[in-house]
């Protein structure tokens, strides 16, 4: 069973960096497929973030393009998100998910979210 | 960038009804759409993709149709579990863009 689990803090400070990791089991990412970060402000809906592939190919929602990395680490079998000068806005929660494609898609198996609050 | 337009927002309707939800794209995607149910404090739950397939374990009560710019959720016989916020996603050209979400509620 394909399991992830997002991790990192949960308070950031405006102007910061933001950084979250997303760890898998239950399939190597060297295996293929996609993986993304989506976020979702408190009673808002869903914004992709953007979406990487096992070998390093990226995808970014051009709203926040200037202002995130996505990156993988296939020997940890985890990708990792930073979101760089934060605002309040950015208060979400940011899941990762796989995306089973060859190219950005859909998603079928989801983390099950972690708050970050951006606050001084 | 691609604008995803559900409606309604949100839905009142009683367990048994037939339930459609719609969503528009502001331009052509062909079939690449998805539909996902969120329920308070949980992640989505993928039910169909490519606009009609059903993914594996979903109930077959939920299906969608549609292409180009105007696609359907259907549930044909809404039950208990179902009361939840759905919401559409268009993949096209490498960028993916949610639908705002339809809140399906007890009537």
């Amino acid at each position: 069973q394909v399991q992830l689990q997002e991790s990192g803090p949960g308070l950031v400070k405006p102007s910061e960096t933001l950084s979250l990791t997303c760890a898998v089991s239950g399939y190597s990412i060297s295996s293929g497929y996609y993986w993304g970060w989506i976020r979702q402000p408190p009673g808002k809906g869903l914004e992709w973030i953007g979406s990487i592939y096992h070998s390093g190919s990226t995808y970014y929602n051009p709203s926040l393009k200037s202002r995130v990395t996505i990156s993988v680490d296939t020997s940890k079998n985890q990708f990792s998100l930073k979101l760089s000068s934060v605002t309040a806005a950015d208060t979400a929660v940011y899941y990762c998910a796989r995306d089973p494609a060859m190219s950005p898609y859909y998603f079928d198996y989801w983390g099950q979210g972690t708050l970050v609050t951006v606050s001084s | 960038d691609i604008q995803m337009t559900q409606s309604p927002s949100t839905l009142s309707a009683s367990v048994g009804d037939r339930v459609t939800i719609t969503c528009r794209a502001s331009q052509s995607i062909s079939s690449w759409l998805a539909w996902y149910q969120q329920k308070p404090g949980k992640a989505p739950k993928l039910l169909i993709y490519k606009a009609s397939s059903l993914e594996s374990g979903v109930p077959s009560r939920f299906s969608g149709s549609g292409s180009g710019t105007e696609f359907t959720l259907t549930i044909s016989s809404l039950q208990p579990d179902d009361f939840a916020t759905y919401y559409c996603q268009q993949y096209n050209s490498y960028s993916l863009t949610f639908g705002g979400g339809t809140k399906v509620e007890i009537k």
